[in-house]
């Protein structure tokens, strides 16, 4: 079967740095997205690896091992207004979509 | 532009009824896919259509369907309805539904089945 694994729930502090991990077993690989959603709210594009790596874009930067089947999203300087879930999804060989179960990242001041 | 729109919000119905939500999305957008949310589920894939086409289809019964208008405009029908179909729907467009595209959310709409 196909698989996305992602804590269900992190805590970080203010300023601080949390990196969020997400495993995949899916027959085979085309991409990996991040999505942010925060409660009641619609999910949001942060980023797209499809080659191995480090993409940064500000705040946030996403990695990819292809080879691992693994990928981390990286939030530094964080803001109360970062309280939200984080949603990793696999294209799998069927140009599919398969998504994680999304981590709730808890902000505290 | 506008987002990507989804109606009713909140919807509230009882087993055995079915209920129709609508989707429009961003103009231009050809692609829509549909989604259900629950907790700890994450999102799962109902169906993707393209110009009036379904392309694509997620591991749901026969009870949800949908179709697409030729203005890109999307609908999901559910019809029997069970106590485990309550969730959030989303719609989720992108102009043509590759892999690499990113998909824009609606807001999604809730559904109660009591």
């Amino acid at each position: 079967g196909q698989n996305i694994d992602q804590p269900t729930e992190m805590t970080a502090t203010e300023g601080a740095i949390v990196q969020i991990n997400c495993t995949y077993q899916t027959s085979g690989f085309n991409g990996l997205f991040w999505y942010q959603q925060h409660a009641g709210e619609a999910p949001t594009f942060l980023s797209y690896n499809v080659l191995d790596g480090l993409e940064e874009k500000g705040r946030f930067s996403s990695f990819l091992s292809r080879s691992k089947g693994y990928s981390y999203l990286h939030l530094k300087e964080l803001q109360m207004k970062d309280s939200a879930s984080y949603l990793c999804a696999v294209t799998d060989s069927n140009y599919q979509l398969i998504w994680g179960a999304g981590t709730k990242l808890i902000i505290k001041p | 532009k506008a987002g990507v729109t989804q109606t009713p919000r909140y919807l509230i119905k009882t087993r055995g009824q079915q209920v129709t939500l609508s989707c429009s999305p961003i103009s231009g957008h050809r692609s829509v896919s549909w989604y259900q949310q629950t907790p700890g589920q994450g999102l799962q894939f109902l169906f993707e259509y393209f110009s009036e086409t379904q392309r694509n289809k997620g591991n749901f019964p026969g009870r949800f369907s949908g179709r697409q208008f030729s203005n890109s405009r999307s609908e999901m029908n559910v019809s029997t309805l069970e106590l485990g179909d309550s969730a959030l729907y989303l719609c989720a467009s992108s102009l043509i539904g590759t892999h690499q595209e990113t998909q824009y959310f609606g807001p999604g709409t809730r559904l109660l089945v009591l």
